[in-house]
């Protein structure tokens, strides 16, 4: 069964903690992408990556930190420095191609601040 | 700064009732343009990809059109099952290949 997996689907966090959120592809896709959703709002670009051991900041990134070790993943820590972390995280993979790249995205992880 | 403004912000028909919703876009050159579904609580599903001004691109009751500063999703006799949030997206012309999304348009549907 292809596709993004996102884990876990909900996540609860104390005041102070980092925690990592999960994003896995069996796509074959090379890049990928953090985005977070907050309620009324459009996706905003955390970080990117667009090769293994290769990413950049989005332009949201400050409080957060990613690593690109392997082509099928690309973890997210949300840190204690991240101040407002509660909202809704999305993970997209492109395919590549000749005119543009389609984004797929996952089925995303709900953070949630205690 | 690229963009994207999406109106109106909620959107409710009654079934068979036909509609469009609107994207416009300020993006310093564009790749391509995007929409997507996104039902409550998941992640947003791909429907379209439009590259230039004057293409359109159909799928059941949905139909996106493109100019050179806007885009257009025409929901024709919509069916509750339709109901979701609607986002549209750019991709500029750069090295950087992220996109940047519109808050969306959240269309019900009543039967």
């Amino acid at each position: 069964d292809g596709g993004i997996t996102q884990s876990p689907k909900y996540l609860f966090r104390k005041e102070g903690q980092n925690v990592t959120l999960s994003c896995e592809q069996n796509l074959n896709h090379d890049a990928m992408y953090w985005y977070r959703q907050d309620p009324g709002q459009g996706l905003r670009l955390i970080y990117y990556s667009q090769i293994v051991n290769d990413f950049q900041k989005g332009d949201i990134a400050e409080g957060y930190s990613v690593s690109r070790e392997k082509k099928e993943s690309f973890p997210l820590t949300v840190t204690s420095a991240q101040k407002n972390p509660t909202a809704f995280y999305l993970c997209a993979t492109t395919r590549g191609g000749a005119n543009t790249d389609t984004q797929y995205f996952g089925p995303g992880t709900r953070l949630t601040v205690l | 700064e690229d963009q994207v403004t999406q109106s109106p912000e909620a959107l409710r028909l009654q079934e068979g009732e036909s509609s469009s919703l609107n994207c416009s876009y300020t993006v310093s050159g564009l790749r391509g343009l995007f929409w997507y579904r996104q039902d409550p609580g998941k992640g947003p599903e791909f429907l379209f990809t439009l590259y230039s001004a004057g293409e359109e691109k159909e799928k059941e009751r949905l139909k996106a059109t493109l100019t050179k500063k806007e885009s257009f999703l025409h929901i024709t006799a919509p069916k509750p099952e339709d109901s979701a949030t609607y986002l549209c997206a750019v991709q500029a012309n750069t090295g950087r290949r992220a996109l940047t999304f519109g808050s969306g348009t959240r269309l019900q549907v009543q039967p």
